[in-house]
Parts: structure tokens; C-alpha cells; sequence
């Protein structure tokens, strides 16, 4: 079963632009939401993360929106670059037990930002 | 942000040997790891979960005789990959989750061709 649904596939925005990614999970005992960039043969890299109370958070050109009620939350990516051009990752995890740390991922978004 | 180191970044072995590919965290204790792999083009899929001082956790449909798993120390857990196949070359990584923030880190991963 595919907890987390990421959309879109890939997506291919111009310089300056804006990008945006969505995902929507099932669990509601999930309580972190990471996003991950990852460019290829490296290991993701954490970017942002929020958790269900809160509805958005900012860092730099990085922004989560979070929708509880919906079971959903997105990336957007402000003024992008072509170095943004990168696989992107939203994952969802649970705290406590034998959960913390386990994430679950949705199935990735290939950015290609154009100069 | 916090540091995951994994070794080698690239192995290439003959089909029916045994490779070890090696996580550490380089700048926290991690009480637990975590063991993913990845096709090309794919999502990261949980292989098992790494626990210091007792047995791994593996999830549904991974064989724990061929994916040999062992937590020895707070700051490193190996992945053993036992006689291996071609159907085993993939991307393995590892991450571990920090502290109390959940924020988890991933190593650079591992390119596994079997031959």
C-alpha cells in the first residue's frame, strides 16, 4: 500500500519560476513531513521538514504548505535555479517506538529547471 | 547538519560473493539505521530497520539471509549483501535519525554492480 502519493511526476519550470510538488498521505499517525532533494549517485539531502501544527514554513527560497485536514502538503521552490534541477522526495514518518526515524517516501518528482 | 558517512560509494563484484557496505554516523549516536535501496528512477524503498545491539527488523518480501544486517556500536551498522546476483545491483543507502528532531540523514549511498 502506498501511503505517501507524490504528483507530479517531473515537471520542468523556467528560471525564476516557480515550482511546486504536491503529496498527500494516508496514515494520521504520521507527524513529520521531510522533503528531499537528490541529485544522481548521491544520497538525499534534507531540505525542509514541518510538522501537523504548524501550515507552513519558510526557509529561504524553500516553503511547506501543510493542509491537515486534507492529508496534504507540497514544496514550493521560489525564484528557482537551474542548480535546483534534482530529484525531489517528500517522505512522511511517526514518532516513538520502532518508528522513529522510518520513512515512508512518495515516488519523486524529477525538476529540470531551463536558464 | 548532521553527518552519515557510508563506504565504498562504488563496488563491483562477481556473482555468488559477499559484499559489506559500511554506515556510520560521524557526528551523533544513532541507536537505530535504517537500510534503503533504490532502482533507477525509482523511490527509496525501506529494505530494514538497523537496531545497536539486537536483531534488524527487515520488512516484507527482504531476505534476512541474503541481506545480512549488523549494529555493533552507536555510530556504525554494516550491510552484508551474501552471494550475490545480478538482480542485487542497485543503489543502497543508509540514514539515521538525530536525536529527538526526527530530522533523519542520509549517507552518499552505495553502487552495487554485480557481475
Amino acid at each position: 500500500q502506498q501511503q505517501v502519493k507524490q504528483s507530479p511526476q517531473s515537471l520542468i519550470v523556467q528560471k525564476g519560476g516557480i515550482s511546486i510538488i504536491n503529496c498527500a498521505y494516508e496514515n494520521t499517525a504520521f507527524d513529520y513531513f521531510p522533503w528531499y532533494q537528490q541529485f544522481p549517485g548521491k544520497g538525499p539531502a534534507l531540505l525542509i521538514a514541518i510538522r501537523p501544527d504548524v501550515s507552513e514554513k519558510k526557509e529561504g527560497r524553500f516553503t511547506i504548505s501543510f493542509n491537515k485536514s486534507a492529508k496534504q502538503f507540497s514544496l514550493h521552490i521560489m525564484d528557482s535555479q537551474p542548480g535546483d534541477s534534482a530529484t525531489y522526495f517528500c517522505a512522511a514518518s511517526m514518532a516513538g517506538g520502532t518508528s522513529y526515524g522510518k520513512l515512508t517516501f512518495g515516488q519523486g518528482t524529477i525538476l529540470t529547471v531551463h536558464p | 547538519g548532521a553527518v552519515v558517512s557510508q563506504h565504498p560509494s562504488r563496488v563491483i563484484c562477481k556473482s555468488g560473493t559477499s559484499v559489506k557496505i559500511e554506515c556510520r554516523s560521524l557526528d551523533f549516536q544513532a541507536t537505530t539505521m535504517f537500510w534503503y535501496r533504490q532502482f533507477p528512477k525509482q523511490s527509496l524503498m525501506l529494505m530494514a530497520t538497523s537496531n545497536e545491539g539486537s536483531k534488524a527488523t527487515y520488512e516484507q518480501g527482504v531476505e534476512k539471509d541474503k541481506f545480512l544486517i549488523n549494529h555493533a556500536s552507536l555510530t556504525l551498522s554494516t550491510l552484508t549483501v551474501t552471494s550475490a546476483h545480478p538482480e542485487d545491483s542497485s543503489f543502497y543507502i543508509c540514514s539515521a535519525a538525530q536525536g529527538a528532531s526526527q530530522r533523519s540523514f542520509f549517507g552518499q549511498g552505495t553502487r552495487l554492480t554485480v557481475v
